[in-house]
């Protein structure tokens, strides 16, 4: 699993409703990421964080939110104010150093009922 | 800013042609490079990389050069099989420091038929 684990992996978001979607992982890094991916499209930064208890705002933030209270832990929760949720919602981790890759889920696809 | 251009697709090949797929990128520097692939319904993979001009990435069969003259980073394989289909993005992270983000092409769907 690349050391990086995401939960759900199907979700399904009720008009005005929160949803949280989880990212773990197992590696000890201080860097991790949240995109979201629309069909046919490529990735769009959401937030990142690169350390505990700070994150900073991607792209595309508006409509989300995150915390960072565990350095093992990057949940992203969808807001109702983000009017058009329906993505597929890909989470990265990556090690220190300046020439190092991200390393991806598997992904949560959020779908509105 | 940053950016990477990949060619216009998607790409369809018949199983053992020859596959090359473009990737030229702008930034400052010398940004690394990398190659993800995304199998239907998953997560990106890290397919190869390089971080400094003439490296050469390569893994299953694929290969990328690094070529700052031209500032590409072409994807080749040799002979495709069906299990290449995929989604292959190109991306780079500049070498700006250690918080610097993935700057990501738009990606392109390769199709590889029997």
């Amino acid at each position: 699993d690349g050391g990086i684990t995401q939960s759900p992996k199907y979700l399904f978001r009720k008009e005005g409703q929160n949803v949280t979607l989880s990212c773990e992982q197992n590696l000890n890094h201080d860097a991790m990421y949240w995109y979201r991916q629309d069909p046919g499209q490529g990735l769009r930064l959401i937030y990142y964080s690169q350390i505990v208890n700070d994150f900073q705002k991607g792209d595309i933030a508006e409509g989300y939110s995150v915390s960072r209270e565990k350095k093992e832990s990057f949940p992203l929760t969808v807001t109702s104010a983000q009017k058009n949720p329906t993505a597929f919602y890909l989470c990265a981790h990556r090690a220190a150093g300046v020439r190092t890759a991200q390393h991806f889920g598997d992904g949560t696809r959020l779908s509105i009922l | 800013g940053d950016s990477v251009t990949q060619m216009e697709g998607p790409v369809t090949l018949s199983e053992e042609a020859f596959l090359t797929i473009n990737c030229t990128y702008t930034a400052t520097g010398y940004p690394s490079l990398f190659w993800y692939v995304q199998y239907p319904g998953e997560g990106l993979q890290l397919l190869l990389k390089a971080t400094k001009a003439d490296d050469k990435g390569s893994n299953k069969g694929f290969e990328a050069t690094y070529r700052k003259e031209t500032t590409s980073f072409h994807l080749e394989k040799g002979s495709v099989q069906v299990s290449d289909s995929a989604v292959y993005f190109c991306a780079l992270i500049p070498d700006t420091g250690a918080n610097s983000k993935l700057t990501f092409g738009k990606g392109i769907t390769l199709s590889v038929r029997p």
